[in-house]
């Protein structure tokens, strides 16, 4: 089956550093997301990527659709105390599917 | 965004007893929805996709008779978690969207502990 691969696991960094994390995968997605979860909360929703090549911000969160369709990545600037969480990318194959295959996830801590 | 409302948020239940767990869509209706479950430290692990008005497709590897869905309407799917044994204990997470944009937005998450 697909896997996406993503890293770095896990991410300690200063306050007001910048962060990026990235998926790679075996095969091509057509739509790109990245979720933050939060200890005991379900995964919420910050960039969906739907074009090859896509480039959305959202705040101080820009992500990227990779060109190839095979990889993503989600900058975070500035990062902040509250930035802290694990954070997920998940792609869909294509069309007749609304399965999602997720990333093992980006754990990061951000010291104040 | 969409509104995904699960139902209950944490549930304590005897070894044997089954528990059922609610996922509303409350702005759209959505005729597929799907049931994660996750253990510690780990990333999401599909378990169903539950589709309004017919049979869930269960992954491989997951009992459909210990873990019943039901999508009787467009905005809600139960599980149910059927005789609980102590390692179902678990956060079971549910999602659902609308078909355009092809978006999934999460509930809560239901925190199973059996005892």
């Amino acid at each position: 089956g697909q896997q996406l691969n993503q890293s770095p696991q896990s991410m300690f960094i200063q306050e007001g550093e910048d962060v990026s994390m990235n998926c790679t995968s075996s095969s091509i997605f057509n739509t790109w997301l990245w979720y933050k979860q939060d200890p005991g909360e379900g995964p919420v929703l910050l960039i969906a990527l739907y074009k090859a090549g896509e480039l959305t911000s959202n705040g101080r969160l820009t992500a990227q659709f990779g060109i190839t369709r095979k990889d993503s990545f989600l900058n975070i600037s500035a990062s902040i105390p509250s930035d802290v969480g694990i954070y997920f990318c998940a792609g869909r194959p294509g069309a007749g599917s609304y399965q999602l295959t997720f990333g093992k996830g980006t754990k990061l801590s951000v010291i104040p | 965004g969409a509104v995904v409302s699960q139902h209950p948020s944490w549930v304590i239940c005897k070894s044997g007893t089954s528990v059922k767990i609610e996922c509303r869509s409350l702005d759209f209706q959505a005729t597929t929805m799907f049931w994660y479950r996750q253990f510690p430290k780990q990333s999401l692990m599909l378990m169903a996709t539950s589709n309004e008005g017919s049979k869930a497709t269960y992954e491989q590897g997951v009992e459909k008779d210990k873990f019943l869905i039901n999508h009787a309407s467009l905005t809600l799917s139960t599980l149910t978690v059927t005789s609980a044994h102590p390692e179902d204990s678990s956060f079971y997470i549910c999602s659902a969207g609308p078909s355009n944009p092809n978006i999934q937005y999460f509930g809560a998450g239901t925190r199973l502990s059996v005892l």
